[in-house]
């Protein structure tokens, strides 16, 4: 990807469970976004995290950035099927202008 | 609100051929637009960055003469893809960001462009 990892590259568990995804990136963000997209749609923005915060919760999401490691975690609680999709890191660096980077994506298959 | 809207969804085209995608704002005003190519599942690659009333800014490796990106409107911009082949058979998707500054993107629903 043009700015980094993500695993696992596929998540596949049942309904109600949790599921959680990590990012990894390469260079010093502004902040870090998580999108989910359903196939051969375009993608949604979930949830936003600053460079300053450790945590942040939205409804079933709770996403997690550590600076220092440059990696999040996106944790999805009581998983639904209709969460099935991919979910992608998306980092704004800070290496000026405003464009987006995408990380390589989790392909989430959640069981009914 | 913030809606993205891309047009066509799929076009099926010929070698050496040329295909114009469209994607508009239609509730708000994109001073800037981005255009993504995504390979079948694999993550988005950043092709250019579209900005009204200049040129565009196009990454590393894109050809501008064959992405063609014309950004007339706060509302509108368009992505020719210039004498396509089968290669450039992909999906492109386009997003905008309401205002100024590194904030979250709303995506188009994309197109599924095929060369034959």
């Amino acid at each position: 990807s043009q700015q980094g990892e993500e695993d696992p590259q596929a998540l596949s568990i049942q309904e109600g469970e949790n599921a959680t995804m990590n990012c990894s990136y390469k260079t010093s963000i502004n902040n870090l976004q998580w999108y989910r997209q359903n196939s051969g749609r375009g993608l949604v923005h979930l949830i936003l995290i600053r460079s300053n915060e450790r945590e942040k919760h939205s409804g079933r999401l709770r996403v997690t950035l550590d600076t220092s490691k440059k990696s999040s975690s996106l944790l999805i609680t009581a998983s639904r099927a209709a969460d099935t999709a991919s979910y992608f890191c998306a980092t704004v660096p800070n290496t000026g202008g405003f464009k987006t980077i995408f990380g390589a994506g989790t392909r989430l298959f959640v069981k009914a | 609100g913030a809606v993205v809207s891309q047009h066509p969804s799929w076009v099926i085209c010929k070698s050496g051929t040329s295909v114009k995608i469209e994607c508009r704002s239609l509730d708000f005003q994109a001073t800037t637009m981005f255009w993504y190519r995504q390979f079948p599942k694999q993550s988005l690659m950043l092709m250019a960055t579209s900005n009204e009333g200049s040129k565009a800014t196009y990454e590393q490796g894109v050809e501008k003469d064959k992405f063609l990106i014309n950004h007339a409107s706060l509302t509108l911009s368009t992505l020719t893809v210039t004498s396509a082949h089968p290669e450039d058979s992909s999906f492109y998707i386009c997003s905008a960001s309401v205002g100024q500054g590194r904030r979250p993107l709303h995506f188009g629903n994309g197109t599924r462009l095929t060369v034959t």
